[in-house]
């Protein structure tokens, strides 16, 4: 299925930094989620963001919702070793549809 | 956030054989819930959206007489890989979405993940 165009593909930072990465589409979503995924795992909801240029924060993630509805970034400030994983994108294109449609993720090496 | 827990987390099994693996969610009813499959290094690929009560719908590509879910209750869905073979080896992931008037509406919540080996 489609998926959304997620980048970086991999990160190699240096603990302390800062890291951003974003997700966009040819096609309007009306949610996005951001997901991270450590190995061998499941993912974990991070941000959900439901509004067209939402900025929302949890901790040292802040996450925004284009105002376009064809982006999304996500940032970490700070970065530390645990913020190790790979990062994935989710959206939905019809409001209220469960069905998510996933970038192809975003994996973040630090190193201390 | 609400949990959703997968059971096994991992399974070993000889060719041919088929294997069940089981979808809760625990401390919400979840009216639909998916399934999932991760190769190495890459996404998440939808197989099929399971409806609780109702027969699933299949992605395509994904063959429904190989990949059978059944989502009897609203807290539990399994996938049975029948007469798996070595390509079926896979990372399977479920998700659960709260069903409404749950306070969680939008969010979807994952499995821990079962890792399948079919020697």
């Amino acid at each position: 299925g489609q998926q959304l165009n997620q980048s970086p593909q991999s990160m190699f930072i240096q603990e302390g930094e800062d890291v951003s990465m974003n997700c966009t589409s040819s096609s309007i979503f009306n949610t996005w989620l951001w997901y991270k995924q450590d190995p061998g795992e499941g993912p974990v909801l991070l941000i959900a963001l439901y509004k067209a240029g939402e900025l929302t924060s949890n901790g040292r993630l802040t996450a925004q919702f284009g105002i376009t509805r064809k982006d999304s970034f996500l940032n970490i400030s700070a970065s530390i070793p645990s913020d190790v994983g790979i990062y994935f994108c989710a959206g939905r294109r019809i409001q209220g549809a469960q069905k998510l449609v996933f970038g192809q993720g975003t994996r973040l090496t630090i190193n201390p | 956030g609400a949990v959703v827990s997968q059971h096994p987390s991992w399974v070993i099994c000889k060719s041919g054989t088929s294997v069940k693996i089981e979808c809760r969610s625990l401390d919400f009813q979840a009216t639909t819930m998916f399934w999932y499959r991760q190769f190495p290094k890459k996404s998440l690929m939808l197989m099929a959206t399971s409806n609780e009560g109702s027969k699933a719908t299949y992605e395509q590509g994904v063959e429904k007489d190989k990949f059978l879910i059944n989502h009897a209750s609203l807290t539990l869905s399994t996938l049975t890989v029948t007469s798996a073979h070595p390509e079926d080896s896979s990372f399977y992931i479920c998700s659960a979405s709260p069903a409404t008037g749950q306070g969680m509406a939008g969010e979807l919540f994952f499995g821990e993940g079962s890792r399948l080996t079919v020697l």
